[in-house]
């Protein structure tokens, strides 16, 4: 099964802060966060591995809670060049792994 | 370092035919991977190749396969094409793969099947 992410859809206006969140049904071993503008490929944010260790941009932080299975991405004072599709990738088990996108976060930043 | 890329661009297909696309890492990367991306079911993983071996397979049919080349370039083939194929492919590579290893991903093939 997908992870599910939300908000499906969120508008901020410049310097808001947003979370997104994704959640599994699954045993996850890592998290990892892309962001894709439209037209454009997906480009790599952040990795959170249950242990806690994370790796990923400066600007941007994010958790993983292995209790709940669940990763949250945290946005603040939002530029409009953070306007763009967020998704997660869940990748559960070690070794032969599984791994499935969550269906995406629609953030629009506007002045 | 150059990006990965992917070719052809944009390609147009009709239903029985059969496609080949391409992928080339970034240099020095080994693994690659591909996914489907359409606006009804998002990005699906495809597969994923290192050192010339199909290390992961999504849920896809057998129709779609892959190879992996001494290189580390990579093409998808995917053959008696249905309307449903319609779709942005995205090859993604980085350096050993795995699920702690960040990915780039190229440009997309967008693949329309009539």
């Amino acid at each position: 099964q997908q992870p599910v992410q939300s908000p499906q859809a969120v508008i901020l206006r410049e310097g808001e802060d947003a979370v997104i969140n994704c959640s599994s049904s699954k045993a996850l071993y890592s998290v990892h966060w892309y962001r894709q503008k439209h037209g454009e490929a997906p480009i790599f944010l952040m990795i959170l591995l249950k242990g806690g260790e994370q790796k990923g941009h400066d600007k941007i932080s994010a958790s993983f809670n292995e209790k709940k299975q669940q990763s949250s991405l945290y946005l603040t004072a939002s530029q409009l060049s953070y306007s763009g599709t967020y998704f997660c990738l869940a990748y559960s088990g070690a070794g032969s792994y599984q791994l499935t996108f969550g269906k995406g976060t629609k953030l629009s930043v506007i002045p | 370092k150059a990006g990965v890329t992917q070719t052809p661009r944009y390609l147009i297909k009709t239903r029985g035919q059969q496609v080949t696309l391409s992928c080339s890492p970034i240099s020095g990367h080994r693994s690659v991977s591909w996914y489907q991306q359409t606006p009804g079911q998002g990005l699906q993983f495809l597969f994923e190749y290192f050192s010339e071996t199909q290390r992961n397979k999504g849920n896809f049919p057998g129709r779609f396969s892959g190879r992996q080349f001494s290189n580390s370039r990579s093409e998808m083939n995917v053959s008696t094409l249905e309307l449903g194929d319609s779709a942005l492919y995205l090859c993604a590579s980085s350096q050993e793969g795995g699920n702690q290893e960040t990915q780039y991903f190229g440009p997309g093939t967008r693949l329309l099947v009539l």
